[in-house]
Order: structure tokens, then sequence, then C-alpha cells
């Protein structure tokens, strides 16, 4: 089956913009994360969603940053007046259940370049 | 606080070779560990993962080591291939959280 897909795969904004950035986890996985990398650096944790709910929204850097998650599927990753330390990628990973053995699935991230 | 760490932020092996990719974590609470490589452009790919109740665990051409006296687990590749050269990541998790803390990874590079 497919994997997770996250869009765009790119996205170039002026600073002060607002973006918007979609996650599609694998089908029937209940725990969404979202992960922020820059360059040369670790993973960040962003959020996690178990079904619908963030029980763990600790990870986001600032207010400008909010994400939600519908039908137990899609999330979204907004960011509002995107500054220029806001460059980076942004990933996105599903499992099955969290705490589970296995790991999770990640997406191919979006690069986002704040100019 | 807690943190995921790596040694060797770069190492060149040749082809071939047996790689030893090395990870300190600093919460001993921790029960899940997990290797991610992760090629350019791309997003991590699981390669192993190993709970604390083990202290080893072999994969194809791939073992991980747990030794969790001194906190350290190790990921060593066999007969290593230029397909290997990425970087990869170690990753802990707490029980009973959802959260995984990863490290700030290890570039292997393999020389042909």
């Amino acid at each position: 089956g497919a994997g997770v897909s996250q869009s765009p795969s790119n996205k170039v904004t002026e600073k002060g913009k607002d973006v918007e950035l979609r996650c599609d986890p694998i089908s029937g996985h209940t725990a969404l994360y979202w992960y922020r990398q820059s360059l040369g650096q670790g993973l960040e944790f962003l959020i996690y969603f178990q079904g619908n709910s963030a029980p763990d929204k600790s990870g986001l850097p600032s207010d400008r940053f909010s994400a939600e998650r519908t039908g137990g599927s899609v999330s979204t990753l907004t960011i509002q007046r995107t500054q220029q330390e806001d460059s980076a990628v942004y990933l996105c990973a599903s499992s099955q259940a969290s705490g589970r053995a296995g790991g999770q699935y990640f997406g191919p991230g979006t690069r986002l370049t704040v100019t | 606080g807690e943190s995921v760490g790596l040694h060797l932020p770069t190492l060149s092996v040749q082809e071939g070779d047996n790689s030893i990719i090395n990870c300190a974590y600093s919460n001993s609470a921790s029960d899940y560990f997990i290797w991610y490589k992760q090629e350019s452009g791309k997003g991590p790919q699981f390669i192993i993962d190993i709970r604390s109740n083990m202290d080893k665990r072999q994969g194809q051409r791939v073992t991980v080591l747990l030794n969790k006296t001194v906190k350290h687990l190790s990921l060593q590749i066999a007969a290593t291939q230029p397909g290997d050269s990425a970087v990869y990541f170690c990753a802990e998790k707490n029980p009973g959280t959802y959260k995984y803390i990863f490290g700030t990874g290890t570039r292997l590079k393999v020389l042909a």
C-alpha cells in the first residue's frame, strides 16, 4: 500500500505569509507525528495526534504554529506569519498506535524556505 | 533534560568493511530504541529496533547492541555497501509515552 505522503514537497514563501503543510498518513494508522529537521540536525518533535486529538502540543515552537487532524487521517500543520527561522524540513510520520514496536513510517518531508 | 547523542558525526568506511555507529542515551527509563536511516532528500527509514529487555538483535546485515549499564546503543552494518551511505539516527522512547527522542545523526560514507 501507499506510504506516508506529504505536500507540497517544496515551499518557498515570503516572510510574514502563512503556510499550510499537509500529511496523508498510512491508512489505518491512528498515531501521527510532526517533526522539524533543520539542516544537519536531528528531528525536533512538534506535535503528536492519537486519532483527531493532540495530547501533546508542547513541541510547537510558538503560537504561530498549529496543527489539526480530521477524520483520523489527514493532518495539516499551519505556520502563521512565517519567519526565516522557520525554514526547515517538516516531516510527518504515522504508526499503528503509539508505544507499539515497529517505529514510525515517515513521509518524504516538506522543505520550507522563508525568504 | 533528556537527550540522545552520537559519538561520531561522520564515519567513513571502505566498501566491504563492517561499520559501527554509536549512540548514547541519557534516560535510563527508556525501554524502546530504534535506528533509522535517512538518505538525502528522503524521510527517515526504519532499520531495526530493540526493547530494553534485550541486549542484541540481528537483522539482515545489521545488528543492534544495547548496553543499559552505560546507556549505549550501537548499530553494526556488515559488509558495508555504497547504498548504505546515509545519515543514521538513533531514537529512544520512554514507557507509556508516545514521544520519540532523536539524536543528531551520524553520516556514514562508504568509500569505493
